[in-house]
């Protein structure tokens, strides 16, 4: 069975830090990576999709993903208040009827 | 990004009665679209995958003529909770994938809908 494992959490950082959120799978075919922050009594909101090694950057965001590893891991730079909320991390397998497998979520927060 | 809207935001009904949730994607065709639950405090647990013109395909321990899907057009999915009862209570949430993206598997969600059965 697929998994997606968010085990850390929850994390709390002071305003300005840098939020190290982690996410390792376990199949190795995984060709698609996504993280979605959800607040409270919200839906997911994309952030961040990465599909090759290395490091995506998008503002205050990076993502970074090892396949050999297989892990993925969300940095959040200079983290505001706002940024208080649970991320999901979701992995997809190859082919068009792969499903999206969603870990458990790690829940942020940041102390102003 | 691509938006999905969702309705109605909140229900609350009496235990008995159907309810119907709708799902639209404005600006990108879905031939595809998932429909997940969640409880408070933990993660989405996916219920049935909604394609276009066919029937939806249900996950293990998701009642088929209890949640009907139809998936009547490329922006439109509907799941029916029919004879709903509190423990069909929790956050209903659509998601939609847009066709050109079918590889990828980029998913956008509505902003679910918080079902309560009195």
């Amino acid at each position: 069975q697929k998994e997606v494992e968010q085990n850390s959490g929850p994390l709390s950082v002071p305003e300005g830090a840098i939020a190290s959120l982690n996410c390792t799978y376990s199949d190795r075919v995984s060709q698609s990576f996504f993280w979605y922050r959800q607040y409270s009594g919200k839906s997911p909101e994309l952030i961040m999709s990465i599909y090759s090694n290395g490091d995506k950057e998008d503002g205050r965001f990076t993502a970074q993903l090892n396949k050999a590893s297989q892990y993925v891991s969300l940095l959040i730079r200079d983290s505001q208040p706002s940024d208080s909320a649970t991320y999901l991390c979701a992995v997809k397998g190859p082919g068009a009827n792969s499903k999206l497998t969603f870990g458990k979520g790690i829940t942020l927060s940041v102390r102003p | 990004g691509a938006v999905v809207s969702q309705h109605p935001s909140w229900v609350i009904c009496k235990s008995g009665t159907s309810v119907k949730i709708e799902c639209r994607s404005l600006d990108f065709q879905a031939t595809t679209m998932f429909w997940y639950r969640q409880f408070p405090k933990q993660s989405l647990m996916l219920m049935a995958t909604s394609n276009e013109g066919s029937k939806a395909t249900y996950e293990q321990g998701v009642e088929k003529d209890k949640f009907l899907i139809n998936h009547a057009s490329l922006t439109l999915s509907t799941l029916t909770v029919t004879s709903a009862h509190p423990e069909d209570s929790s956050f209903y949430i659509c998601s939609a994938r847009a066709d050109e993206n079918v590889r990828w598997g980029k998913l956008f969600f509505g902003s679910g809908t918080q079902l309560s059965v009195l």
